[in-house]
């Protein structure tokens, strides 16, 4: 079965300093890979998602993701930070024939300081 | 476009009771899947319909149960609620079943069981 480890919890970060947030993955074959965003008292959105093709993908906010299939990582980053980036930020591996059954990493909250 | 939207919002019940929470998908969208989001678990995967039917299924007991209408609106039941089925439930809709279909999720269902 799939698993994804995001190691970090919390981040704290200032504003217009990089970020970037790890995400591993377990699966036999090539996962599709997935970022969500989810702030307080919202629903999860979509940052961007690696199928195949180019290992860098281009996602929404300016983040960008990096696929490493020989670390098994994925990790998300944005080179300038902004107050309303403060969330968490979920990573998630698609697998399987078909369906929409995602398996979600534990998150990782990023406070961004002033 | 209306996104998907979840009723209600907050919801309270009590150890034993059962409950039932909606979920109208975006128009268009044949696919609703259903996540619990816990602080102890994060979110795990309920399960997933397509055209009325159940594709896929999570590891829960068979107290959470679901089903989808034909016009795509879903609804998901639990009964005999315990002290652990405190979540924010989210409901999250996609055009097919396919991943490169991303799924747009709700804002969720807070239940608290007292």
């Amino acid at each position: 079965a799939q698993s994804v480890t995001q190691p970090d919890i919390h981040i704290t970060v200032s504003e217009g300093a990089s970020l970037e947030l790890r995400c591993n993955y377990s699966y036999g074959a090539t996962p599709y890979l997935f970022w969500y965003v989810q702030s307080p008292g919202q629903g999860l959105q979509l940052l961007l998602k690696y199928f195949s093709g180019d290992t860098l993908v281009q996602g929404i906010k300016g983040f960008e993701a990096e696929f490493k299939r020989s670390q098994s990582s994925f990790n998300l980053r944005k080179p300038s930070v902004h107050w309303s980036d403060a969330a968490e930020y979920f990573c998630a591996v698609g697998a399987g024939a078909a369906g929409n059954k995602l398996t979600f990493g534990g998150g990782t909250r990023v406070l961004v300081k002033p | 476009k209306a996104g998907v939207t979840q009723t209600p919002r907050y919801l309270i019940k009590t150890r034993g009771q059962q409950v039932t929470l909606s979920c109208s998908p975006i128009s268009g969208h044949r696919s609703v899947s259903w996540y619990q989001q816990t602080p102890g678990q994060g979110l795990q995967f309920l399960f997933e319909y397509f055209s009325e039917t159940q594709r896929n299924k999570g590891n829960f007991p068979g107290r959470f149960s679901g089903r989808q209408f034909s016009n795509s609106r879903s609804e998901m039941n639990v009964s005999t609620l315990e002290l652990g089925d405190s979540a924010l439930y989210l409901c999250a809709s996609s055009p097919g079943q396919s991943y490169n279909s991303p799924l747009h999720f709700g804002n969720g269902t807070r239940l608290t069981v007292t």
